[in-house]
């Protein structure tokens, strides 16, 4: 099973709405990721959560909160949105390093299909 | 610091002409590199990668090369399809750091 599983794939919600985006992964990957993507634009990195705890946070504003209930769930309560949070939210999982013929190197990360939010 | 550069693009092919996509890279070490596409409303798909200078990463007739010397890992594909219309995405890891993304390459294929 090298899948990403998020749930729900298109939400609608409003600016005084709270919603929560789901994510699942059965690889027994320790790092966890989300991501933020606009139109044309590459995915921009939000939280990365390390053996299920926090590692970074790049600058996200407080009305994004990320959960890490256990090693394969990964949640992003949404709280408060303004419409230009607009964009597809991205999971992703990943290994750390793994040895391979050639030594230690870093392994790739595996993305969920995403959830395209609309805040109205 | 770490870094990824991309050609602009959108780049428009013919079907079965020859693909070339550049990426260059930035890094302080000896990062990993990947290929990344995505199609229209999906998610990224790992296309191929490489973990070690002059490995070559091969996947669906798709090739690159992790090129130290040049800091380079050019996607290549001998005969595109319009079904290989997406939007592809160098990137680099290093040290169980962060994925870095270039900002994408559009490749559209016409019949």
């Amino acid at each position: 099973d090298t899948e990403v599983t998020q749930t729900p794939k298109h939400l609608v919600m409003g600016m005084t709405n709270k919603k929560s985006l789901k994510c699942e992964q059965h690889m027994g990957h320790r790092a966890m990721y989300w991501y933020k993507q606009k139109a044309k634009k590459p995915p921009e990195l939000m939280f990365v959560y390390s053996y299920e705890k926090l590692s970074i946070n790049e600058s996200v504003p407080s009305r994004f909160s990320p959960e890490c209930p256990n090693s394969s769930l990964l949640n992003l309560h949404l709280h408060a949105l303004q419409p230009e949070d607009s964009a597809l939210y991205l999971c992703a999982s990943s290994q750390g390093r793994m040895y391979g013929d050639r030594g230690l190197s870093d392994t790739e990360a595996f993305f969920g299909q995403g959830t395209r939010l609309t805040v109205v | 610091g770490n870094s990824v550069t991309q050609m602009e693009g959108p780049v428009t092919l013919s079907e079965e002409a020859f693909l070339t996509i550049n990426c260059t890279y930035t890094a302080t070490g000896y990062p990993s590199l990947f290929w990344y596409v995505q199609y229209p409303g999906e998610g990224l798909q790992l296309l191929l990668k490489a973990t070690k200078a002059d490995d070559k990463g091969s996947n669906k007739g798709f090739e690159a090369t992790y090129r130290k010397e040049t800091t380079s890992f050019h996607l290549e594909k001998g005969s595109v399809q319009v079904s290989d219309s997406a939007v592809y995405f160098c990137a680099l890891r290093y040290n169980f750091n962060k994925f870095y993304f270039g900002s994408g390459t559009k490749l559209n294929v016409k019949p």
